[in-house]
Protein backbone atom coordinates (compact mmCIF):
# COMPACT_ATOMS: atom_id res chain seq x y z
CA UNK A 1 0.00 0.00 0.00
CA UNK A 2 2.25 2.47 -1.43
CA UNK A 3 1.58 6.31 0.31
CA UNK A 4 3.70 7.79 -2.58
CA UNK A 5 3.94 7.66 -6.00
CA UNK A 6 7.39 8.43 -8.21
CA UNK A 7 8.30 8.85 -12.07
CA UNK A 8 10.34 5.29 -12.07
CA UNK A 9 13.13 7.20 -13.92
CA UNK A 10 14.54 10.46 -15.43
CA UNK A 11 17.39 12.12 -16.77
CA UNK A 12 18.88 15.51 -16.39
CA UNK A 13 21.34 17.38 -17.98
CA UNK A 14 24.51 18.49 -15.89
CA UNK A 15 24.40 22.03 -14.29
CA UNK A 16 20.61 22.09 -14.77
CA UNK A 17 18.20 21.99 -12.05
CA UNK A 18 16.33 18.61 -11.64
CA UNK A 19 12.71 18.52 -10.89
CA UNK A 20 11.61 15.09 -8.85
CA UNK A 21 7.80 15.38 -8.74
CA UNK A 22 6.33 12.95 -5.91
CA UNK A 23 2.49 12.36 -5.52
CA UNK A 24 1.29 11.23 -1.84
CA UNK A 25 -2.20 12.51 -2.10
CA UNK A 26 -3.55 10.72 0.73
CA UNK A 27 -1.11 11.74 3.19
CA UNK A 28 -2.47 12.76 6.85
CA UNK A 29 -2.09 16.37 8.50
CA UNK A 30 0.82 14.93 10.89
CA UNK A 31 2.69 12.80 8.06
CA UNK A 32 5.69 14.63 7.34
CA UNK A 33 7.32 14.20 3.01
CA UNK A 34 11.00 12.92 3.28
CA UNK A 35 13.51 12.40 0.62
CA UNK A 36 16.53 10.01 0.84
CA UNK A 37 18.43 8.80 -1.87
CA UNK A 38 20.57 6.25 -2.80
CA UNK A 39 23.73 5.99 -5.44
CA UNK A 40 24.75 2.85 -6.61
CA UNK A 41 26.09 0.28 -3.98
CA UNK A 42 25.67 2.71 -1.01
CA UNK A 43 23.50 2.76 1.29
CA UNK A 44 20.26 5.48 1.70
CA UNK A 45 20.86 9.46 2.06
CA UNK A 46 18.87 11.60 4.06
CA UNK A 47 18.28 14.82 2.08
CA UNK A 48 15.18 16.80 3.24
CA UNK A 49 12.02 16.51 4.95
CA UNK A 50 9.20 18.70 5.45
CA UNK A 51 5.37 19.34 7.02
CA UNK A 52 3.96 21.68 4.88
CA UNK A 53 6.67 24.77 4.28
CA UNK A 54 9.11 24.66 1.90
CA UNK A 55 12.66 23.77 3.27
CA UNK A 56 15.95 24.22 1.55
CA UNK A 57 19.62 22.42 2.81
CA UNK A 58 23.07 22.70 1.17
CA UNK A 59 22.00 19.43 -1.07
CA UNK A 60 18.49 20.66 -2.32
CA UNK A 61 15.11 22.45 -1.70
CA UNK A 62 11.76 20.88 -1.18
CA UNK A 63 8.51 22.39 -2.50
CA UNK A 64 4.98 21.18 -1.38
CA UNK A 65 1.82 22.38 -2.93
CA UNK A 66 -0.62 23.89 -0.69
CA UNK A 67 -3.21 20.85 -0.20
CA UNK A 68 0.01 18.91 0.33
CA UNK A 69 -0.47 16.15 -1.86
CA UNK A 70 2.27 16.75 -4.00
CA UNK A 71 6.14 18.22 -3.47
CA UNK A 72 8.66 18.36 -5.56
CA UNK A 73 12.50 18.07 -4.94
CA UNK A 74 15.05 20.34 -6.29
CA UNK A 75 18.47 19.50 -6.75
CA UNK A 76 19.64 22.58 -8.16
CA UNK A 77 22.54 22.45 -9.86
CA UNK A 78 22.41 18.22 -10.44
CA UNK A 79 26.29 17.08 -11.00
CA UNK A 80 27.51 13.77 -12.29
CA UNK A 81 27.59 12.32 -8.59
CA UNK A 82 23.66 12.97 -7.92
CA UNK A 83 22.83 10.19 -10.32
CA UNK A 84 20.57 8.05 -8.01
CA UNK A 85 17.58 6.75 -6.60
CA UNK A 86 15.47 9.18 -4.92
CA UNK A 87 13.27 7.75 -2.33
CA UNK A 88 10.13 10.10 -1.52
CA UNK A 89 8.63 8.74 1.75
CA UNK A 90 5.20 9.74 3.64
CA UNK A 91 6.28 9.32 7.77
CA UNK A 92 3.77 10.04 10.50
CA UNK A 93 5.00 11.97 13.22
CA UNK A 94 6.13 9.51 16.43
CA UNK A 95 6.79 6.92 13.92
CA UNK A 96 10.43 5.76 13.31
CA UNK A 97 9.66 3.38 10.20
CA UNK A 98 10.72 4.42 6.91
CA UNK A 99 8.23 2.97 3.94
CA UNK A 100 10.86 3.12 0.98
CA UNK A 101 8.78 2.54 -2.48
CA UNK A 102 10.53 1.68 -5.85
CA UNK A 103 11.86 5.30 -6.15
CA UNK A 104 12.70 7.59 -9.20
CA UNK A 105 16.09 6.64 -10.73
CA UNK A 106 17.50 9.94 -12.09
CA UNK A 107 20.55 9.99 -14.55
CA UNK A 108 22.38 12.89 -14.40
CA UNK A 109 24.05 12.97 -18.05
CA UNK A 110 27.18 14.82 -18.66
CA UNK B 1 32.25 12.70 10.01
CA UNK B 2 31.04 9.65 11.90
CA UNK B 3 29.86 6.83 10.11
CA UNK B 4 27.78 3.55 10.44
CA UNK B 5 30.33 0.27 9.92
CA UNK B 6 29.03 -2.77 8.05
CA UNK B 7 31.56 -6.04 7.37
CA UNK B 8 31.76 -7.98 5.58
CA UNK B 9 30.63 -6.01 2.30
CA UNK B 10 30.31 -9.32 0.44
CA UNK B 11 29.22 -12.35 1.53
CA UNK B 12 28.84 -15.62 -0.96
CA UNK B 13 27.54 -18.71 1.13
CA UNK B 14 26.01 -21.95 0.01
CA UNK B 15 22.52 -22.77 0.73
CA UNK B 16 21.75 -24.09 4.09
CA UNK B 17 25.00 -22.53 5.54
CA UNK B 18 24.92 -19.94 8.22
CA UNK B 19 25.93 -16.39 7.76
CA UNK B 20 26.28 -12.88 9.86
CA UNK B 21 26.84 -10.33 9.75
CA UNK B 22 27.74 -7.74 11.74
CA UNK B 23 27.05 -3.31 12.20
CA UNK B 24 28.70 -0.64 14.31
CA UNK B 25 26.44 2.54 14.92
CA UNK B 26 27.67 5.73 14.98
CA UNK B 27 28.75 6.60 18.59
CA UNK B 28 26.06 7.29 20.45
CA UNK B 29 22.86 6.58 18.44
CA UNK B 30 21.25 4.44 20.73
CA UNK B 31 18.36 3.51 17.57
CA UNK B 32 19.96 0.63 15.24
CA UNK B 33 18.04 -0.94 12.44
CA UNK B 34 18.60 -3.74 9.82
CA UNK B 35 16.80 -3.44 6.71
CA UNK B 36 16.72 -6.06 3.44
CA UNK B 37 17.02 -4.81 -0.17
CA UNK B 38 15.94 -7.01 -3.25
CA UNK B 39 17.57 -5.60 -6.43
CA UNK B 40 15.56 -3.34 -8.23
CA UNK B 41 13.21 -2.58 -4.92
CA UNK B 42 13.64 -0.35 -1.96
CA UNK B 43 14.93 -1.48 1.79
CA UNK B 44 12.32 -3.25 3.93
CA UNK B 45 13.03 -3.06 8.08
CA UNK B 46 13.63 -6.17 9.13
CA UNK B 47 14.26 -4.91 13.03
CA UNK B 48 14.97 -2.11 15.18
CA UNK B 49 16.32 -1.63 18.79
CA UNK B 50 16.10 0.48 21.05
CA UNK B 51 19.79 0.26 22.76
CA UNK B 52 19.67 -3.67 23.47
CA UNK B 53 16.30 -4.22 23.26
CA UNK B 54 14.16 -5.09 20.05
CA UNK B 55 11.64 -2.30 19.46
CA UNK B 56 9.77 -3.84 16.44
CA UNK B 57 10.63 -7.00 14.88
CA UNK B 58 7.17 -8.10 12.79
CA UNK B 59 9.07 -7.90 9.45
CA UNK B 60 12.09 -10.61 10.52
CA UNK B 61 11.69 -14.20 9.48
CA UNK B 62 12.13 -15.63 12.86
CA UNK B 63 12.39 -19.50 11.92
CA UNK B 64 15.59 -18.63 10.44
CA UNK B 65 16.83 -15.33 11.02
CA UNK B 66 17.72 -13.83 14.17
CA UNK B 67 19.17 -10.35 15.54
CA UNK B 68 20.99 -9.11 18.83
CA UNK B 69 22.82 -6.02 20.49
CA UNK B 70 23.66 -7.47 23.53
CA UNK B 71 25.49 -4.64 25.07
CA UNK B 72 23.20 -1.82 23.06
CA UNK B 73 26.38 -0.91 20.88
CA UNK B 74 27.78 -3.10 17.92
CA UNK B 75 24.60 -5.55 16.32
CA UNK B 76 24.66 -9.11 14.70
CA UNK B 77 21.88 -10.36 12.15
CA UNK B 78 22.51 -13.90 11.52
CA UNK B 79 20.64 -16.52 8.87
CA UNK B 80 20.40 -20.08 9.29
CA UNK B 81 20.17 -21.66 7.07
CA UNK B 82 20.46 -19.44 4.39
CA UNK B 83 18.06 -19.59 1.82
CA UNK B 84 18.30 -18.80 -2.15
CA UNK B 85 15.66 -16.16 -1.63
CA UNK B 86 17.99 -14.54 1.03
CA UNK B 87 20.45 -12.83 -2.16
CA UNK B 88 19.83 -9.39 -1.02
CA UNK B 89 21.90 -6.05 0.46
CA UNK B 90 21.26 -6.36 3.70
CA UNK B 91 21.61 -2.56 5.16
CA UNK B 92 22.34 -1.44 8.92
CA UNK B 93 21.03 2.14 10.26
CA UNK B 94 21.24 4.26 12.93
CA UNK B 95 19.47 7.21 14.60
CA UNK B 96 19.84 9.12 17.76
CA UNK B 97 16.22 9.27 18.32
CA UNK B 98 13.82 7.30 17.07
CA UNK B 99 11.27 9.91 16.19
CA UNK B 100 10.30 11.78 13.16
CA UNK B 101 13.21 13.86 13.50
CA UNK B 102 15.54 10.85 13.92
CA UNK B 103 17.05 11.13 10.95
CA UNK B 104 19.00 7.50 9.91
CA UNK B 105 22.18 7.07 8.75
CA UNK B 106 22.91 4.02 6.75
CA UNK B 107 26.31 1.80 5.91
CA UNK B 108 27.31 1.01 3.20
CA UNK B 109 25.62 -3.04 3.26
CA UNK B 110 26.65 -6.12 2.93
CA UNK B 111 25.54 -8.11 -0.23
CA UNK B 112 24.50 -11.60 -0.08
CA UNK B 113 24.72 -14.24 -2.21
CA UNK B 114 23.37 -17.50 -1.60
CA UNK B 115 24.31 -19.95 -4.09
Amino acid sequence: DAKTTQPPSMDCAEGRAANLPCNHSTISGNEYVYWYRQIHSQGPQYIIHGLKNNETNEMASLIITEDRKSSTLILPHATLRDTAVYYCIVRVAGDYKLSFGAGTTVTVRA
Amino acid sequence: EAEVAQSPRYKITEKSQAVAFWCDPISGHATLYWYRQILGQGPELLVQFQDESVVDDSQLPKDRFSAERLKGVDSTLKIQPAELGDSAMYLCASSLQGGPFGEQYFGPGTRLTVT
